[in-house]
Order: C-alpha cells, then structure tokens, then sequence
C-alpha cells in the first residue's frame, strides 16, 4: 500500500493568493482528517470526514479555509485568501473504521511570504 | 474537555540508555491513549495504543507505556535507546467512542553517541 499521499510537499505562495493542498486516503478507509503544524500551537484538528462527510470542522480557523472530499479517494484543503500567520505543515490522515489509529501523510510544507 | 500534556519538551540521552517520556493527560470519561513517532520531514507513525485491558503496552520499536489511571498518566520507556530513536513523540488521547484524538506538544528525543 502506498499510504497516504499529499501533494505538493512543499508550497511557496504570496499573501492574498489561493492554495489548495491534496491529499489521496489510504484505499478503504472511511475517515479522512486535516491537521495543522505549528511550533506555536502543536497538532491542532481541522476538520475531518467520515464516508466522504464532513463530521467535525470545528478546528477550522476562519471562513478563509475550506476543505471538500468529492469521492473516497480525493480530498482538498483550501485556503483563499492565504495570510502569513497560514506558514505551517499541513498533514492529511486516514483510518479505518477505528477512527482513532489514524496513518498520517507526509504532510505539506506551507509558507506564505 | 479532554488535553494532553507532556510534560518535557527535549530530552537528551546517550546511546544504549534507558528514557521516559512522560505524558499526562485530563478526561472526565474513559480514554484510549496513544503514543505516535515523528521522524523528521514525516508524517506521525502510530507507536502504541491502550484502548483496554492490561495496563502495560508494548508498541513497535521496542518501546512500551503504563496506563496509570489514577495519576492520569501514560509515560512512553525503553530500557536501551538506540540513534535510530531520535524523534518527536506525540502523546495523544481519545475519548472513548470519540473520533477525534488530541494531542500534546511533543517532546522531542535526541540520542547522542
């Protein structure tokens, strides 16, 4: 198994501009789950999907993110417009129907200048 | 509302040492608890998990935690430490029947020669 696959690894971007980061699950999971990286405030839960249906968003900072899970293979987190304070590693997880041994990606290295 | 901490941020040791991460944790209802692995440049790699049962775990890597209940505690050990060790780990809590794991901040393990 290819385990959970982000693209792009690494994204440069200027403040005010659009940045979409993907993330491929691992076949036949049923949960989905976007964390941000910081040094500041740790591993913090963005949102996550169950059967392609977001659950919980709650760790959502603000309208500018957005995250969409069209199919069961296929997820985005969007940010628009993209703001500075953005800069962090951005992972994507998946788990089986224990939702709780989650296999975490790469991640993606975000820096907004 | 469930939080993690842990209560060291680095720890250094020498190779073919014993270490102890320590890691707390507050719920006011039963948890499973998690110890996940971050290598550099990596995404997280579930290390052990106490979901129920005997209180001593034994995870990948030769690593093992105790679940303490009453002192709130799940400290990570390994008897001999190897170069190959040197990480961030990741104390992490669920609620039971929760989907949603936190986690603490992180101590990274740096094992010198």
């Amino acid at each position: 198994d290819a385990g959970v696959i982000q693209s792009p690894r690494h994204e440069v971007t200027e403040m005010g501009q659009e940045v979409t980061l993907r993330c491929k699950p691992i076949s036949g999971h049923d949960y989905l789950f976007w964390y941000r990286q910081t040094m500041m405030r740790g591993l913090e839960l963005l949102i996550y999907f169950n059967n392609n249906v977001p659950i919980d968003d709650s760790g959502m900072p603000e309208d500018r993110f957005s995250a969409k899970m069209p199919n069961a293979s296929f997820s985005t987190l969007k940010i628009q417009p993209s703001e500075p304070r953005d800069s962090a590693v951005y992972f994507c997880a998946s788990s089986g129907a224990t939702a709780y041994e989650q296999y975490f990606g790469p991640g993606t290295r975000l820096t907004v200048t | 509302a469930q939080s993690v901490t842990q209560l060291d941020s680095q720890v250094p040791v020498f190779e073919e040492a014993p270490v102890e991460l320590r890691c707390n944790y507050s719920s006011s209802v039963s948890v499973y608890l998690f110890w996940y692995v971050q290598y550099p440049n990596q995404g997280l790699q579930l290390l052990l998990k106490y979901l129920s049962g005997s209180t001593l775990v034994k995870g990948i890597n030769g690593f093992e935690a105790e679940f303490n209940k009453s002192q709130t505690s799940f400290h990570l050990r390994k008897p001999s430490v190897h170069i190959s060790d040197t990480a961030e780990y990741f104390c992490a809590v669920s609620e039971s029947g929760s989907e949603k794991l936190v986690f603490g901040k992180g101590t990274k393990l740096t094992v010198n020669p």
